[in-house]
C-alpha cells in the first residue's frame, strides 16, 4: 500500500545545531507539505512543493529549507536549531490540482529543541 | 494566518450522543474539507464538500456547507469512544494550498 513516512519520530536536539527531518512518500504525488503544530495555533504551513525542483516559502518559513530531487522525497531542514523551532512536524501530500482533493499526512515528528 | 476557525475548541459527550462542531472561514472557497486526529497521530482526511454541495454524508458523518454564511458544520452521529479525537477543517487559499483551523477536541466518555 502506498504510504507517507517521516523520520524521526522523535528528536532531541541542542540550540545552533543543524537538523534534517525526512519524509518519504510512495504515493506518486507531485505536491508535497511541511506543517508544523503547537497548541493554540493549529498546522502551519512551512514549506511546499508542487514537482521536482520546485520549492515555495510557506507562512511560516524563517529558518527552514527544503529540497525535492526527485518526486518521493521532501527533507526538512533546520540550519541552526533555535528553542521556538520546538514543535511537531507534519508532512504531507496530495494529486492531482492543488486544492481539489484530500491531503495524505504522515505520523508527525516531535522536535525538541534545548 | 487561519482561514478556518473551528467552533467550540472542546466538547465532551457520552457514546451514543451527537457531537457538533462548526468551522468559519473567511474568503470565497470550491472546497472545504474536515480532517480527524488522534492523539499522538498525523490527520486523517474525513470527507471533502464542494461549494455547490450543501450537504454530504459518510457513514456516521454529515457535513454542512453555507457559502452565503461562511460556515461548515460537522455533525458526528451515536458517537463512540473511538471517535475521541481532535477535527479540522482546512480551506485551501487562493494558490490551493489548504490552511486549517486551530480544531476541536472531542471528547467522548463511555
Amino acid at each position: 500500500d502506498a504510504e507517507i513516512t517521516q523520520s524521526p519520530r522523535h528528536k532531541i536536539t541542542e540550540t545552533g545545531r543543524q537538523v534534517t527531518l525526512a519524509c518519504h512518500q510512495t504515493w506518486n504525488h507531485n505536491n508535497m507539505f511541511w506543517y508544523r503544530q503547537d497548541l493554540g495555533h493549529g498546522l502551519r504551513l512551512i514549506h511546499y512543493s508542487y514537482g521536482v525542483q520546485d520549492t515555495n516559502k510557506g507562512e511560516v518559513s524563517d529558518g527552514y529549507s527544503v529540497s525535492r530531487s526527485n518526486t518521493e522525497d521532501l527533507p526538512l531542514t533546520l540550519e541552526s536549531a533555535a528553542s521556538s523551532q520546538t514543535s511537531v512536524y507534519f508532512c504531507a501530500s496530495a494529486g492531482g490540482a492543488l486544492g481539489t482533493g484530500e491531503l495524505f499526512f504522515g505520523e508527525g515528528s516531535r522536535l525538541t529543541v534545548l | 494566518s487561519q482561514q478556518g476557525e473551528e467552533d467550540p475548541q472542546a466538547l465532551s459527550i457520552q457514546e451514543g450522543e451527537n457531537a457538533t462542531m462548526n468551522c468559519s472561514y473567511k474568503t470565497s472557497i470550491n472546497n472545504l474539507q474536515w480532517y480527524r486526529q488522534n492523539s499522538g497521530r498525523g490527520l486523517v482526511h474525513l470527507i471533502l464538500i464542494r461549494s455547490n454541495e450543501r450537504e454530504k454524508h459518510s457513514g456516521r458523518l454529515r457535513v454542512t456547507l453555507d457559502t452565503s454564511k461562511k460556515s461548515s458544520s460537522l455533525l458526528i452521529t451515536a458517537s463512540r469512544a473511538a471517535d475521541t479525537a481532535s477535527y479540522f477543517c482546512a480551506t485551501p487559499d487562493s494558490w490551493g494550498k489548504l490552511q486549517f483551523g486551530a480544531g476541536t477536541q472531542v471528547v467522548v466518555t463511555p
